[in-house]
């Protein structure tokens, strides 16, 4: 079946303005994870939805970062008011029911670059 | 802050080698997994060992395990130009009860055809 996918692939915004990044987890899969990855860095973790739940948000930087998952799939990632400091690629995953052990399905992440 | 470290940071060898990767981390765990990003894309889940297991295997791939000493190890035998990537180690959070994962800073792995 389909990966996550997530859209745009890149985005230029201007300092200052608001982004809207989206993720399509695999269909059935409860637990979605939103991660950001600075350049020549792994992946850090911002915030934990299970179902439409937002259970752990300790990763997000600052109140300019929103995400929500209204109906338990796709899932919105909104950053505002951008600053340079946002530039990174923004990963979404994935994981089944079952708990901590599974491993988690990653899309190909957003490129966001803050001009 | 990242749990993990890997080491090296940037492993380069011929093709037909073996690569090596160690990764140590800091708190208590239930699993280790490693991952695979290749240049500008997701990353790829490789192998899962849970804490209660010394070695796993996986076609070319061999992972260890020492929870005394928090560390890990992935050797990928007789490498190809496509194990070219970034390589990541990741834990699970055991002791805050978290079910994100926490990444290493990653090994960059050239090889060379």
């Amino acid at each position: 079946g389909a990966g996550v996918s997530q859209s745009p692939r890149y985005k230029v915004a201007k300092r200052g303005q608001d982004v809207a990044l989206r993720c399509d987890p695999i269909s059935g899969h409860v637990s979605l994870f939103w991660y950001q990855q600075a350049l020549g860095q792994g992946p850090e973790f911002l915030t934990y939805f299970q179902n439409e739940a937002q259970l752990d948000k300790s990763g997000l930087p600052s109140d300019r970062f929103f995400a929500e998952r209204p109906e338990g799939s796709v899932s919105t990632l909104k950053i505002q008011r951008t600053q340079q400091e946002d530039s990174a690629v923004y990963l979404c995953a994935s994981s089944p029911p079952g708990g901590i052990s599974y491993e988690q399905y990653f899309g190909p992440g957003t490129r966001l670059t803050v001009t | 802050s990242q749990q993990g470290e890997e080491d090296p940071q940037a492993l380069s060898i011929q093709e037909g080698e073996n690569a090596t990767m160690n990764c140590s981390y800091k708190t208590s765990i239930n699993n280790l997994q490693w991952y695979r990003q290749n240049s500008g894309r997701g990353l790829v889940h490789l192998i899962l060992i849970r804490s209660n297991e010394r070695e796993k295997h996986s076609g070319r791939l061999r992972v260890t395990l020492d929870t005394s000493k928090k560390s890990s190890s992935l050797l990928i035998t007789a490498s190809r130009a496509a194990d070219t990537a970034s390589y990541f180690c990741a834990t699970d959070g055991s002791r805050t009860g978290a079910n994100n994962l926490f990444f290493g800073t990653g090994t960059r792995l050239t090889v060379i055809p």
